[in-house]
């Protein structure tokens, strides 16, 4: 069984700290980790797919960092916003395989 | 335009009825799926297909059956609907399988009585 986890659960954060999360996934036969940004009663929406160790993707405010032989993955977010609030999932998907894994997420919630 | 659009966003029926969600993309992708949302909130796929050819056919109930006429298309069809079957069912679309990125539709949520 493949295990995608995701901590913390639930993150609230006051506007205009920084914060950041972590995905953890199984560290042999990587292939690929996605990034989704999911806001309530929206479709979850990709931020970033990273497929080399030690890959660093950045948007906006929002960036991720990628470590394969250990197995995770950090998201950060700069200088929170209430637009941040959202469900950030992570998903991993292995060498040969055909279907991402999907973690629980981490529920972010910017204080203003 | 909507990239990835499913239709009903709301589907309230009574357990035994049978009904379709309806599912598609314009972004000329090759491969759509099906996820289902389950109670602990988990993304969980059911069904994928690429051009049309079924590639993902996870452990659901055989009262489930995706189609999927041509590449642009892919309907999730549930015979026999019992309470369990209550959730958010989400099609999502990408160009090469899992390799890039995921459009998602916007959900459907599906309450069985």
């Amino acid at each position: 069984i493949l295990n995608v986890e995701q901590s913390p659960q639930s993150l609230h954060v006051q506007e205009g700290d920084s914060t950041n999360f972590t995905c953890s996934f199984p560290s042999s036969n990587f292939y690929a980790l996605h990034w989704y940004r999911w806001e309530t009663a929206k479709s979850p929406e990709a931020l970033f797919v990273m497929t080399l160790n030690g890959d660093e993707k950045k948007k906006g405010r929002i960036s991720a960092t990628l470590n394969t032989k250990e197995g995770y993955s950090y998201l950060y977010i700069k200088g929170s916003q209430p637009e941040d609030s959202a469900t950030y999932l992570c998903a991993f998907i292995g060498q040969g395989a055909q279907k991402l894994v999907f973690g629980q997420g981490t529920r972010l919630t910017i204080n203003p | 335009d909507t990239a990835v659009s499913q239709t009903p966003k709301y589907l309230v029926t009574q357990m035994g009825n049978d009904k379709s969600i309806k599912c598609e993309q314009n972004l000329g992708h090759d491969t759509m799926y099906w996820y289902k949302q389950d109670s602990k909130k988990f993304l969980k796929i059911m069904f994928s297909y690429n051009n049309k050819e079924l590639i993902i056919n996870e452990t659901v109930p055989n009262r489930f059956s995706p189609k999927s006429p041509d590449k642009a298309h892919l309907n999730l069809h549930i015979n026999s609907l019992e309470l369990g079957d209550s959730a958010v069912y989400f099609c999502a679309s990408s160009p090469v399988r899992a390799r890039e990125k995921l459009f998602f539709g916007s959900g459907t949520q599906l309450s069985v009585l």
